[in-house]
């Protein structure tokens, strides 16, 4: 089992729909952070985490310490926001390694 | 915000050859930083720890040998990819901490 798991691995959505996708880990750590991976590979940093929750534009990231579990949430989905993307989380020990999801594909179709 | 840069984004080379990969954060200073590896429609995997001004630290099954580090400055780290076979291509990035983590563009190597 990984120590940080994503769900679901595909999600096809329609414009403008809800989107969530969810990330579970199994270990201490001290920040996580929710990824954009684009076609070309480019990685982008959306959100770092330690508790509560985060809003940019029409994301939102939240996480629950208790629960070891974090949603990166997307509303009024749109194509381009077709991508994949990666929960990370860094360890406690904060040597600044981060262990990753397995990644969601995620493709808003018009 | 920081920003990391890795040269090239792409590079295709013969097999037996070496290639470098520069990995320099831009307006920080990174005593650490990390090299991944990506294969297709995996998710990322740290191949070690670039420290600068000494030895990088290694996952294991990674070849030290075959994937060397050198972090001579405190804003540039390389990966040096030695006697490149079609096995090594692949897609690696590089990120360094400040605060987050922040990731160079990656670099595409195709091996032929």
């Amino acid at each position: 089992k990984n120590e940080v798991e994503q769900s679901p691995q595909n999600l096809t959505a329609q414009e403008g729909e809800f989107i969530t996708i969810n990330c579970s880990y199994s270990v201490g750590i001290s920040a996580l952070h929710w990824l954009q991976q684009h076609p070309g590979g480019g990685i982008v940093s959306l959100f770092m985490l330690s508790s509560g929750k985060k809003k940019h534009g029409r994301l939102i990231a939240t996480i629950n310490i208790q629960e070891k579990h974090s949603s990166l949430h997307i509303t009024a989905s749109h194509p381009r926001d077709s991508a994949v993307y990666i929960c990370a989380a860094f360890l406690n020990s904060n040597t600044g390694k981060l262990i990753f999801g397995q990644g969601t594909t995620l493709q808003v179709k018009p | 915000g920081a920003v990391v840069s890795q040269h090239p984004s792409r590079v295709i080379c013969k097999s037996g050859t070496s290639v470098k990969i520069e990995c320099r954060s831009l307006d920080f200073q990174a005593t650490t930083m990390f090299w991944y590896r990506q294969f297709p429609k995996q998710s990322l995997m740290l191949m070690a720890t670039s420290n600068e001004g000494s030895k990088a630290t290694y996952e294991q099954g990674v070849e030290k040998d075959k994937f060397l580090i050198n972090h001579a400055s405190l804003t540039l780290s390389t990966l040096t990819v030695t006697s490149a076979h079609p096995e090594d291509s692949s897609f690696y990035i590089c990120s360094a901490k400040k605060g987050g983590a922040f990731f160079g563009q990656g670099t595409r190597l195709t091996v032929v």
